[in-house]
């Protein structure tokens, strides 16, 4: 069963100050790995897709890496605009639903 | 590019009645739509999986008579919450994909649904 768990569940950060969000999943064949960003209330708003092990991507203070097991988003220098929920989802090499994780809560503070 | 929207942002609606949510891809042919569900602070629930032309795939636990989906065409898709109670009342996201093109679901900005 394709399975994604996202850590931290809540990351607090003070403005300015750079971490990583991680994404682990298993999956039978990954066809993609995706990164949306969710603010309260609105519906996911698409980041990134990455498909195989070693691509990065990046997307003003984001930057997304994939591992066989594993996706790392690093937010460099966070704003307080920068906090929202991040979710990370897969599809299997048959490109059928997504598989949401439960996702990370990001509050970047002034 | 790839904008879906949602109608209504917001519903309310007592107890036993219907309402229906519609769903559109707005600059590109959705070949899939999905219908999530979503609870405060919890992640997105897939609830069904629809083909253009074809009959919606319900997930497990999911109700078909009481959601029901219509996929009429590439661009539009909708859902209606028959005799709605209560506990129906939740945010009730659409996605879409062009699977032509490539895997990424974009999302409506959802509805929210109030049932009294």
């Amino acid at each position: 069963e394709d399975q994604v768990t996202q850590s931290p569940e809540a990351l607090r950060l003070q403005e300015g100050e750079s971490s990583s969000l991680n994404c682990s999943y298993t999956v039978s064949g990954l066809r993609g790995l995706f990164w949306y960003r969710q603010d309260p209330g609105k519906g996911p708003e698409f980041l990134f897709t990455l498909y195989s092990a070693g691509e990065e991507k990046e997307k003003e203070r984001l930057k997304a890496t994939l591992t066989k097991k594993e996706s790392f988003l690093h937010i460099t220098a966070p704003k307080p605009e920068d906090s929202a929920t991040y979710l990370c989802a897969v599809t299997n090499r048959y490109g059928q639903n997504f598989v949401f994780g439960p996702g990370t809560r990001l509050s970047v503070l002034p | 590019g790839a904008v879906v929207s949602q109608h209504p942002s917001r519903v309310i609606c007592k107890s036993g009645t219907s309402v229906k949510i519609e769903c559109r891809s707005l600059d590109f042919q959705a070949t899939t739509m999905f219908w999530y569900r979503q609870f405060p602070k919890k992640s997105l629930m897939l609830m069904a999986t629809s083909n253009e032309g074809s009959k919606a795939t319900y997930e497990q636990g999911v109700e078909k008579d009481k959601f029901l989906i219509n996929h009429a065409s590439l661009t539009l898709s909708t859902l209606t919450v028959t005799s709605a109670h209560p506990e129906d009342s939740s945010f009730y996201i659409c996605s879409a994909r062009d699977l032509t093109r490539s895997y990424e679901q974009y999302f409506g900005p959802g509805t929210r649904l109030t049932v009294t």
